[in-house]
């Protein structure tokens, strides 16, 4: 059975930093892995989207890296802002329809 | 386009009423999802669709519970009679396979 983990569960701090979220999954055979960040009272905004042939995507100050073999994923977010402050969750796609969700980080950047 | 869009954004009813949530997915996608999220048990899936035929229902929690998706453009999920154990954060997604799954902003529930 897959199971998606986030660690760290939540995480403070300061303007600037550069940090990364860490995802892992327990078995390799998936279709994707997708990137989404919450904020409080809306709904999932998909961030980054790694098929399961590419090992990492970019956009802006986000990279997102996949590495099958060793069932990690992270989340890189450079010069991080107070802006960025949201839940984010990754999502491992075993197969056409299935997603499991990881439980999310929960990132405070303190200005 | 618009992205997928859900209503309404809030809904407060007294146990035993009906309730219906309303979804138009984005245009194109073929895939359409209904999650429940509560603090407790995360993101759950509810059922999904493809090509407007349900595909699994097994994660609907009960016969109260049914949904439908008449056209490509349209989906319901409907809780009758509601219960207090229902109120939760109902998101309808969808995506075109394969391809990145986008979520609506999400209708609250709350049974009183």
């Amino acid at each position: 059975k897959q199971e998606v983990t986030q660690i760290p569960a939540a995480l403070s701090v300061p303007e600037g930093e550069n940090l990364v979220l860490n995802c892992s999954f327990t078995d390799s055979a998936i279709y994707n892995l997708q990137w989404f960040r919450q904020d409080p009272g809306k709904g999932l905004t998909s961030l980054l989207l790694i098929q399961s042939s590419q090992r990492e995507q970019t956009s802006g100050r986000l990279n997102a890296s996949l590495d099958k073999s060793s069932g990690r994923s992270t989340l890189y977010i450079a010069a991080s802002q107070p802006g960025d402050s949201a839940t984010y969750l990754c999502a491992v796609q075993k197969g056409t329809y299935k997603y499991i969700f990881g439980t999310g980080t929960r990132l405070k950047v303190l200005a | 386009d618009a992205g997928v869009i859900q209503s309404p954004r809030h809904e407060v009813t007294e146990m035993g009423q009906e309730v219906t949530l309303r979804c138009k997915p984005i245009s194109g996608h073929d895939y359409l999802f209904w999650y429940r999220q509560t603090m407790m048990r995360g993101l759950e899936l509810l059922i999904y669709f493809n090509n407007n035929v349900p595909i699994d229902d097994s994660g609907m929690p009960e016969d109260r519970f049914s949904a439908k998706m008449p056209n490509a453009s349209f989906s319901t999920l409907k809780i009758q009679p509601s219960e207090p154990r229902d109120s939760a954060v109902y998101f309808c997604a969808s995506h075109a396979d394969p391809g990145e799954l986008f979520f609506g902003e999400g209708s609250r529930l709350t049974v009183l």
